[in-house]
């Protein structure tokens, strides 16, 4: 079984500027996560989907922050624009259903400038 | 809401065992256990619904306390790739949307 897919794996980008991620679960996997694990932290929920429905976005900066979930499958997170904090890995996951294990992607490391 | 864990890090020896304790302020539906090792992505170890229920993984065990809303993660006669650091995840409602602590770094050594 394929695992959860990001890209890209890092991203060097100045401050101002915007960036996007992608994510693409495991097949058949209803719920979707973004998470954003600064540096010695734990991972901080920013949205959560289901199927291709916000279930809790009350941690996105929506400032700043955008993500959809197009047809219930993949999903982008954009940030427009970027600010230095913004720097972090940004993982992905997803899981069948509620409450049950999340599987986690390997994250895009982002660097801003 | 963030859940508070301690200890913040701990180094064994092969073949000693921890605790890791994980509490929160909040009424809790589950709590969740990850392994993350560096530079990877957080890996599931388990789940704990509310109910006081306990669980085991192998040497890996935890418990959940509904009534004092805390949790302990039991690591019984550790081996080297018990190595990582540690996060509980609490969830509140069951919609799984969970709040990580700041996780406990262990370190094994022979």
């Amino acid at each position: 079984e394929a695992g959860v897919a990001q890209s890209p794996r890092y991203k060097i980008i100045e401050k101002r500027q915007s960036v996007a991620f992608w994510c693409n679960p495991i097949s058949g996997h209803a719920t979707l996560y973004w998470y954003q694990q600064i540096l010695g932290q734990g991972p901080k929920l920013l949205i959560q989907f289901q199927n291709n429905g916000v279930v809790d976005d009350s941690q996105l900066p929506k400032d700043r922050f955008s993500a959809e979930r197009l047809k219930g499958v993949d999903s982008t997170l954009k940030i427009q624009p970027a600010k230095l904090e913004d720097s972090a890995v940004y993982l992905c996951a997803s899981s069948p259903r509620g409450n049950t294990e999340a599987f986690f992607g390997q994250g895009t490391r982002l660097t801003v400038v | 809401q963030q859940p508070v864990q301690s200890p913040q890090a701990v180094i064994l020896r092969e073949g000693e065992d921890a605790v890791i304790n994980c509490s929160s302020s909040k009424a809790l539906y589950s709590v969740h256990w990850y392994r993350q090792k560096h530079g990877e992505a957080p890996v599931f170890l388990m789940i704990l619904l509310k109910g006081g229920e306990q669980k085991g993984h192998e040497k890996i065990s935890a418990s959940f306390n509904e009534k004092k809303q805390q949790s302990s993660l039991y690591l019984t006669a550790s081996q080297l790739s018990y190595s990582g650091t540690y996060f509980c995840g609490t969830d509140q409602t069951g919609a799984n949307n969970l709040f990580f602590g700041t996780g406990t770094r262990l370190t094994v050594i022979p």
